[in-house]
């Protein structure tokens, strides 16, 4: 079975731009993730979806938001790039909703560059 | 106090050598627990879980301290393989804590 997907790998983008971040499921995990990486820190929550319903958010401003489609699969996207926002974005995988004893497997990220 | 909290390092041993993690959380109604591990420039991935008071696989033993509120990650004959970045996870209501994490460097 195929794992945790994400496209693009790579973006570079400029301040004031917007991005969207792609993330397909493991096959029959209803809930996604999204998680900010930057360097030298842990994983920071961002969003979860369960069911296509927005399930948590993260203390994150408003230009984050995200959505998840009938396939499970997900969209981040970020408006107004700001030079902060250049990190890893991750995007985990888990077959039932809330963070508590569900196992989340990561997707290998989208590494975004702002300039 | 952070919710969880992990020394960075980096710890930097020897082949075969025995090496240990220690993890502090803030929330003593946690009931569960991760260790994952980040190798450079990739994704988490789960090393290990912890219910109880430990877990052990392998080369490997996470002990859980519910008293005094953490966890500790033991790597016993570490590995060149073993050099990685190790993350202590809480699961909290919809999402995972993460720490910053430890480095890990085994050297030859």
């Amino acid at each position: 079975d195929a794992g945790v997907t994400q496209s693009p790998t790579h973006l570079i983008k400029t301040r004031g731009q917007h991005v969207t971040l792609r993330c397909s499921p493991i096959s029959g995990h209803k809930s996604v993730s999204w998680y900010q990486q930057v360097l030298g820190q842990g994983p920071q929550f961002i969003f979860q979806y369960y069911e296509k319903e927005e399930r948590g958010r993260g203390n994150f401003p408003d230009r984050f938001s995200a959505r998840q489609f009938p396939n499970y699969s997900s969209e981040l996207n970020v408006n107004a790039l700001l030079l902060g926002d250049s990190a890893l974005y991750l995007c985990a995988s888990s077959s039932l909703a809330g963070g508590r004893g569900d196992t989340q497997y990561f997707g290998p990220g989208t590494r975004l560059t702002v300039l | 106090r952070k919710e969880v909290e992990q020394d960075p390092g980096p710890f930097n041993v020897p082949e075969g050598a025995t090496v240990a993690f220690n993890c502090t959380y803030s929330n003593s109604a946690s009931q569960s627990f991760f260790w994952y591990r980040q190798d450079c420039r990739k994704e988490p991935k789960l090393l290990m879980s912890v219910y109880s008071s430990g877990n052990e696989d392998g080369r490997f033993t996470a002990q859980l301290n519910r008293a005094s509120q953490y966890i500790s990650l033991l790597i016993r004959d570490s590995k060149l393989s073993d050099s990685a970045t190790y993350l202590c996870v809480v699961p909290g209501a919809d999402k995972l804590i993460f720490g910053t994490g430890t480095r890990l460097q085994v050297f030859p």
